[in-house]
């Protein structure tokens, strides 16, 4: 039972452009949560999806969007990047229906992006 | 600012030694969450306790929740090599996001 991945694992862009994270949660979930992760700091929250729609959303910019496929995988999007954007973006998969609290995030490797 | 806080923020102990690290929070949560970090990769979930309890075990791992000083404590016990890594507490308060302390990075001496 393959876990959550993620893809690319590294990207290196410059600032000014856009890029595209991609996520395929754990087989089961039906819910995907991004997270950006500075380096030395704890993740900080940036939204989550369900049912296709974003259902909580952090103190991140418009700049970052997401999507979510009937699949339940997802898109992170982040435009006009800035360099302090420069992170491991870590996609998490649980199964919340309804939000059920004790739901256990499972967490992917992690997309590390260099802004340049 | 970030609502768990670990403390000490690193840690250094030998083989066999017991870890122990700590997380303070600011608001009502429903459960508080540990998990592990290692070079800078995904995390993996340790231990969930409830708001409405007050330790839990799971393996050589012990967590403390006290919900009147908004504090948990993490102990791992007989340490090993491969528990060199980051632990966070991440708490679950309203909502369905997790809130993520800073980390304790923990090394291990062999």
């Amino acid at each position: 039972d393959a876990g959550v991945t993620q893809s690319p694992t590294h990207l290196i862009k410059t600032r000014g452009q856009q890029v595209t994270l991609r996520c395929s949660p754990k087989s089961g979930h039906d819910t995907v949560s991004w997270y950006q992760q500075a380096l030395g700091q704890g993740p900080q929250f940036i939204f989550q999806y369900y049912e296709e729609e974003e259902r909580q959303r952090g103190n991140f910019p418009d700049r970052f969007s997401g999507h979510q496929f009937p699949n339940y995988s997802s898109e992170l999007n982040v435009n006009a990047l800035l360099l302090g954007d420069s992170a491991l973006y870590l996609c998490a998969s649980s199964l919340n229906g309804g939000g059920w609290s004790e739901s256990v995030a499972f967490f992917g490797q992690g997309t590390r992006l260099t802004v340049v | 600012s970030q609502q768990g806080e670990e403390d000490p923020q690193a840690l250094s102990i030998q083989e066999g030694e017991n870890a122990t690290m700590n997380c303070s929070y600011k608001t009502s949560i429903n459960n508080l969450q540990w998990y592990r970090q290692n070079s800078g990769r995904g995390l993996v979930h340790l231990i969930l306790i409830r708001s409405n309890e007050r330790e839990k075990h799971s393996g050589r791992l012990r967590v403390t929740l006290d919900t009147s000083k908004k504090s948990s404590s993490l102990l791992i016990t007989a340490s090993r090599a491969a528990d060199t890594a980051s632990y966070f507490c991440a708490i679950k308060a309203a909502g369905n996001k997790l809130t993520f302390g800073g980390g304790t990075r923990v090394l291990v001496k062999p």
